[in-house]
């Protein structure tokens, strides 16, 4: 089984839906993030969240909100759907860079949302 | 403003060749570099880290280098192979400062590397 695991895969859906995409990890780490890449804009980052009770926006937080169910479960919403929000979406984790930490990213297989 | 800037956007070479990948960054201060290597619709995968102190780090045919004076480094693929063909991605890590910080990283937009037969 994947580290990094996100639900759905792929996802097609009209203007003005409400969408949420899921993210679960089993490597045990504190910090969890949510990326978009669009062709020739690379990652950028949409929220993160380094515990269960800490939520930070990102470069990208508008239209997107983000919620902490349990260390391992990260989710996504976009409560409104609109089609340039169609992107490839990653979650990611790491563990923090120092004391005894790499804070290498781990990425999942990435959820393709397109709006119509 | 943190960035990271790298280059060439995109590489074509043939197979069996060598090239190489160019990083430049503003982060400050400096507290790690890391080079990701994506294949098509795949999440990155990390190739390989440097920390201030290292100069040049090797995995199989990738190679590193960081140069901290001048806020460069590089990535060196030797004998090419085909499925090297994918986006690298440099991504930088500022160190946490007295008043808070959090390594949040700073990603580079990627060198898309194509290698034909």
């Amino acid at each position: 089984d994947a580290d990094v695991t996100q639900t759905p895969r792929n996802r097609i859906t009209k203007t003005g839906k409400r969408i949420m995409l899921e993210c679960s990890q089993t490597k045990g780490h504190d910090r969890m993030y949510w990326y978009r890449q669009d062709p020739g804009l690379g990652l950028r980052l949409i929220y993160y969240s380094f515990d269960v009770k800490d939520i930070n926006k990102g470069e990208i937080s508008d239209g997107y909100s983000v919620s902490r169910q349990a260390q391992a479960k990260f989710s996504l919403s976009l409560e409104s759907a609109i089609p340039n929000q169609t992107a490839l979406y990653f979650c990611a984790t790491s563990d923090q860079f120092g004391r005894g930490g790499t804070g290498e990213l781990f990425f999942g297989e990435g959820s393709r949302l397109t709006v119509l | 403003k943190n960035q990271v800037e790298q280059s060439p956007q995109s590489l074509i070479i043939l197979e069996g060749k060598n090239c190489t990948l160019q990083c430049n960054y503003t982060v400050s201060p400096f507290s790690n570099l890391r080079w990701y290597k994506q294949d098509t619709g795949r999440g990155p995968v990390s190739l390989t880290i440097m920390t201030f102190s290292e100069n040049t780090k090797s995995n199989g045919r990738y190679t590193a280098t960081l140069d901290a004076d001048t806020k460069q480094s590089s990535l060196h693929i030797t004998a090419s192979q085909l499925s090297d063909s994918a986006s690298y991605i440099c991504v930088v890590s500022a160190k946490k400062t007295l008043t808070g910080g959090s390594y949040i990283p700073t990603f580079g937009r990627g060198t898309s590397l194509i290698v034909h037969p």
